[in-house]
C-alpha cells in the first residue's frame, strides 16, 4: 500500500518569499511517479508538476520545483518568489508506476497555504 | 471543449434517494477517474476506466456506488439509498495515453 504524509496543515508565506510544502511517501515499490497538484477555492485540481521515481534530475516547471530525495523518501515541493494568486491548498500524491501516467494516485491531506501581501 | 466538465456543480438531496453526477472527459481521453473528496481531506480514489470497462473499482466503498461509461466518453456516477456520510465533492478526471490527469471542478453533494 502506498501513503503520502503532508505534515503542514497550513502555512503563512510573506509574498515574495519562496515556499517548501513538505511531503513524505511511503511505498514497496520500485517504479512509481510523484506528483503536486494545487486546489484553489474554485474547487478544482490543477497539476503542477511530476517526478519518476527514475528520474535523476529534480523536475521543474516554472516557478516550481520538486525538491525529491529518494532515500529519505520525500518529495518536497518548492515554490520561488511566492505571488498572492498561489493561495490554495497544494496536494501530494503518488501512482504506483512512473511512466508519467497517473493510475491509482494516493493523495495526502493537503497543505493550506496562504501568501500575505 | 477545453477541460473536464462534470454536472451538476451542487446537488443537495435527502437520505435515501437516488442520485446521478456526470463527467464529460476531455475528447479523446480514454483513462477516466472518480474521486470523493471530504472537507479537509485530500482526494479518494474510487473508480477508474479504460475505455468503456471499469478497470479498477476497488475504491467504491460499498454496493451503493456504482458508475457507468458505456461508450467510452461520458461518464455517471451513480449513488442509491443515499446516506449522510456520502456527503463530500466528487471529482472527476480525464487523461490521455500518457501525462497527468486533469480534473474537473466537482460536484459539491450533500444529503440531508
Amino acid at each position: 500500500a502506498q501513503k503520502i504524509t503532508q505534515t503542514q496543515p497550513g502555512m503563512f508565506v510573506q509574498e515574495k518569499e519562496a515556499v517548501t510544502l513538505d511531503c513524505t511517501y511511503d511505498t514497496s515499490d520500485q517504479s512509481y511517479g510523484l506528483f503536486w497538484y494545487k486546489q484553489p477555492s474554485s474547487g478544482e485540481m490543477i497539476f503542477l508538476i511530476y517526478q519518476g521515481s527514475y528520474d535523476e534530475q529534480n523536475a521543474t516547471e516554472g516557478r516550481y520545483s520538486l525538491n525529491f530525495q529518494k532515500a529519505r523518501k520525500s518529495a518536497n515541493l518548492v515554490i520561488s518568489a511566492s505571488q498572492l494568486g498561489d493561495s490554495a491548498m497544494y496536494f501530494c500524491a503518488m501512482s504506483p508506476y512512473s511512466g508519467g501516467g497517473a493510475d491509482g494516485l494516493t493523495f495526502g491531506k493537503g497543505t493550506h497555504l496562504i501568501i500575505q501581501p | 471543449g477545453a477541460g473536464v466538465s462534470q454536472t451538476p456543480s451542487n446537488k443537495v438531496t435527502e437520505k435515501g434517494k437516488y442520485v446521478e453526477l456526470r463527467c464529460d472527459p476531455i475528447s479523446g481521453h480514454t483513462a477516466l477517474y472518480w474521486y470523493r473528496q471530504s472537507l479537509g481531506q485530500g482526494p479518494e480514489f474510487l473508480i477508474y476506466f479504460q475505455g468503456t470497462g471499469a478497470a479498477d473499482d476497488s475504491g467504491l466503498p460499498n454496493d451503493r456506488f456504482f458508475a457507468v461509461r458505456p461508450e467510452g466518453s461520458v461518464s455517471t456516477l451513480k449513488i442509491q439509498r443515499t446516506e449522510r456520510g456520502d456527503s463530500a465533492v466528487y471529482l472527476c478526471a480525464s487523461r490521455g495515453a500518457r501525462g497527468p490527469l486533469h480534473f474537473g471542478n466537482g460536484t459539491r453533494l450533500t444529503v440531508t
